[in-house]
Order: C-alpha cells, then structure tokens, then sequence
C-alpha cells in the first residue's frame, strides 16, 4: 500500500487478556520495527524485522511480549496476560533493508488501554 | 550504544520568532541523525535527515538542523515559526550498521499566535 497500516486503531482491553495489533508495511519494505510511545517516555524500541534474518527483540519488555512477520510483509505484535503498565501507544514502521541512511515511514499507531 | 538527549520538554515561541529544539547525541562511529514531528493523533512524519556532506541540513515545512561534531549536536531550526508548527518533535540516532533507530524523549513545541 502507499503507507505502514495499523489495526485497530484503538484497543480497549481487561488486564489478563492477549491482545493482537497489527502492522502491514509499505510494499517493498523489508524492514520492519515495532516502538511503544508511553506518556512522558518517547519512543521505545521493541522489535525489529530484517528480511529473512532472526529478528533483533532485544527491546521486548517480557516473556509476554513476541512478534511474528509472515511472508515478509505483515506482522503481529501479541501481548499476553496484559497488564496496566502495558497502556501505551505502538508504532510500527518499515525502511528499505540494508538502507542505514534511510528514515522510517511510520503507521499511525494502535491506542492500547488496559482497564 | 546510541542515545539521544532532548533536554527540554516544551518549548514556547511567539508565531514569526525564530525557533530552536536541541537535541544532542552519543554514538559510536559516524551518526546517521533524524527529526520527526508528530501532530495530534498522527503517527510521526520524517523531517529531515542528516547522512554526511553539509552540516547544515533543509527539510520539509521550512525546518533545518545544523550537525556539530564537535558538540555532538543536532538542533532543529526554523527562521520564523508559525502556529501550525506546534506538535511534538523527535531527534533519532543510529550508527553506521543497520541497528534500530534511537529516539529522545521528544520535545513539545507550542508557537502561540
């Protein structure tokens, strides 16, 4: 597609459910990486995709936290058992592999609440 | 490894002064160095970028960044702000290999009218 899409674009959730959230990246993009805006923190990093390679998830917050990407297009980022500190938005965003000069093209995010 | 610094979280500037947001950095090697800007309920959109070449960098909306090896800073400027600049800002940083971008805590920039 023309940009990175995120869904849902808001997930409200009960603490100890698993919640999926979704990327599809911009067509061609091989790179693929997950960050989590919480208020006052910036943006963490989470997760990231480079082509077939074993992902980096050396940002992962927890066992409860993993990442898939099939075929090399879209990913899903699951949480199990939330929590309340899992309350953030997530970011995903894709850039052409091996390109270290290129920025990101972001996706509009998932709002996550945990009640 | 990386890390940024944003050292202000909010910066006020009247509508056609000058505006700055700092941002300074650590990495090993040569930075490849970024801005992003977030408007309200909108993921972050790419600004400009700093590779090698000029120190100082032009980008979109009228903004630039001036590199300063020596002061290991990055900051973003804009000869006359307008209203609708008001957003937050993000400085990242990422060195050389193909490692994720690092961002700062991010900075609020109000321009009031």
């Amino acid at each position: 597609g023309a940009g990175v899409s995120q869904s849902p674009s808001n997930k409200v959730t009960e603490k100890g459910k698993d919640v999926e959230l979704r990327c599809d990246p911009i067509s061609g993009h091989t790179a693929l990486y997950w960050y989590r805006q919480s208020l006052g923190q910036g943006l963490e990093f989470l997760i990231y995709f480079q082509g077939n390679s074993a992902p980096d998830k050396s940002g992962l917050p927890s066992d409860r936290f993993s990442a898939e990407r099939t075929g090399g297009s879209v990913s899903t980022l699951t949480i199990q058992r939330t929590q309340q500190e899992d309350s953030a938005v997530y970011l995903c965003a894709s850039s052409l592999l091996g390109q270290a000069n290129y920025g990101y093209t972001f996706g509009s995010g998932t709002r996550l609440t945990v009640v | 490894a990386q890390s940024v610094a944003q050292p202000e979280d909010q910066v006020n500037v009247a509508e056609g002064n000058p505006l700055t947001v700092k941002c300074t950095y650590s990495v090993s090697g040569n930075p490849y160095l970024f801005w992003y800007v977030q408007y309200p309920n909108r993921g972050l959109q790419f600004l400009l970028k700093y590779i090698t070449g000029d120190n100082l960098v032009k980008g979109s909306y009228g903004f630039e960044a001036e590199f300063n090896k020596s002061q290991t800073s990055f900051h973003l400027k804009k000869p006359s702000a307008l209203v609708s600049d008001s957003a937050l800002y993000f400085c990242a940083v990422r060195d050389e290999g193909n490692t994720p971008l690092v961002f700062g805590k991010g900075t609020r920039l109000s321009v009031i009218a």
